[in-house]
């Protein structure tokens, strides 16, 4: 069984920090990683993914990955309280094809 | 534009009953899915279809049934046999290129 980890929280940041969300998954030969953002009673929408070492920036967010220690992080920068949602890490493991394997959230929480 | 429609959004069910939810996407996709979602859990995949007439059981089939007979459609049938089905059930299809998961609105099923 392929798992993905994610700390359930609540994380809580204040308006105008930065929220920091981590992710570790066990299949060492995952490609493909996603950040989805879940707004209560809603689908997911994607945030960003990413597929080599390293960062990739996106406005103000910025996903972070490092294969070698197998986990994948989101910083969201200047936090508002309109990103206070449930985040949603998803891996595609090596010989899964293209089904995606999804962590139980992490909630963040900005207090204005 | 292009997207996934699930219907109904709300359905109340009683115990007993087989229940159908009509997934419909035109993004001309391949590969369709199914997730359940239950409160404080991640996504748990129970059916996918790779190509029409096609399609395999995720981490959680028993009690559920699909069809693919068009490439647009995949319905989610929910069985008397699901011992406890009231969850929040998505619907989704893949973008081949990128990985990227697109979601429907999805469908709250409650038994009563």
């Amino acid at each position: 069984q392929k798992e993905v980890e994610q700390n359930s929280g609540p994380l809580s940041v204040p308006e105008g920090a930065i929220a920091s969300l981590n992710c570790t998954y066990s299949d060492r030969g995952s490609q493909s990683f996603f950040w989805y953002r879940q707004y209560s009673g809603k689908s997911p929408e994607l945030i960003m993914f990413i597929y080599s070492n390293g960062d990739k920036e996106d406005g103000r967010f910025t996903a972070q990955l490092n294969k070698a220690s197998q986990y994948v992080s989101l910083l969201i920068r200047d936090s508002q309280p309109s990103d206070s949602a449930t985040y949603l890490c998803a891996v595609i493991p090596m010989e899964y094809g293209n089904k995606l394997v999804f962590g139980a959230g992490t909630i963040l929480r900005v207090k204005s | 534009d292009g997207g996934i429609t699930q219907s109904p959004k709300y359905l109340f069910r009683k115990e007993g009953q087989n229940v159908t939810l009509s997934c419909e996407q035109n993004l001309n996709h391949d590969a369709m899915y199914w997730y359940r979602q239950d409160p404080g859990q991640g996504l748990r995949l129970i059916y996918y279809s790779q190509i029409v007439n096609d399609f395999q059981k995720g981490d959680i089939a028993e009690g559920y049934s699909v069809s693919r007979e068009k490439k647009e459609s995949f319905p989610l049938t929910v069985t008397s046999a699901q011992k406890n089905p009231t969850a929040f059930y998505l619907c989704a299809s893949i973008a081949d290129d990128t990985g990227e998961l697109f979601f429907g609105e999805g469908s709250r099923l409650t038994v009563l």
